[in-house]
């Protein structure tokens, strides 16, 4: 069975460290890989998606990038943490199907991270 | 620009009655729509979705409705059961070629199921 492992749970970073969340999945291979974060009060927002390595879309512009120097490994970064950079960041995966072919994406337990 | 959206951020509702949690969205090259719940600090979990050329789709407690004309989907759970209280968020799938698709989701909906 597929399962995706996500860490660290928590983590509290000063303004203007980097940052450093992998996420890695397991069973599958080729999936698509995703970047969510979902702010206090607010949904899910997608950061980023990729479908292969070193194949990345960023969806909104901002403080972040994110690499994937594996098949199965999602790494989201930052050279210098904002305040603003607080939330709860989920990694999800998902198959690759066709057109009118379901591909929920299944989610890891995401990452609690407090900018201070 | 909110591609998906849930208007009501709360719902709450007797144990035993329906509850019926709304979805509308604007861009007309969604595929498939689907509903992921959510208990704080964990990941969502993946309910049910709908097809885009459906309009009805059925497991056990949970049905959702899609009106593609208006836009609109809904998410109906009868009965309502006390661990069915979480955030639902509603999400919309576009299918990318090669092989990709992603989610677009909505703000979410706090559902309260009362004794």
């Amino acid at each position: 069975s597929q399962t995706i492992h996500q860490w660290p749970a928590t983590l509290v970073q000063p303004v203007g460290s980097p940052l450093s969340l992998e996420c890695t999945v397991e069973g599958t291979s080729n999936p698509n890989l995703y970047w969510y974060r979902q702010a206090a009060g607010r949904g899910l927002q997608l950061l980023f998606y990729s479908i292969g390595i070193d194949q990345i879309s960023s969806e909104v512009p901002q403080n972040l990038s994110a690499s994937r120097p594996q098949d199965r490994q999602f790494i989201l970064s930052s050279k210098k943490l904002l305040l603003s950079d607080s939330g709860f960041y989920l990694c999800a995966w998902s198959v690759k199907e066709g057109l009118l072919k379901n591909t929920e994406a299944f989610f890891g337990q995401g990452t609690r991270l407090t900018v201070v | 620009d909110q591609q998906v959206k849930q208007n009501s951020p709360s719902l709450s509702v007797q144990e035993g009655r329906i509850s019926i949690l709304n979805c509308d969205y604007t861009n007309s090259m969604f595929d498939y729509f689907l509903w992921y719940k959510k208990y704080p600090a964990e990941g969502p979990t993946f309910l049910i979705s709908i097809s885009s050329i459906k309009d009805k789709n059925e497991d056990g407690r949970f049905t959702v409705f899609l009106n593609k004309s208006a836009k609109h989907l809904s998410l109906h759970i009868v009965p309502s059961q006390p661990g069915d209280s979480a955030v639902y968020f509603c999400a919309a799938r576009v299918f990318l070629t090669g092989g990709g698709n992603k989610l677009t989701f909505g703000t979410g909906t706090q559902l309260k199921v009362e004794l």
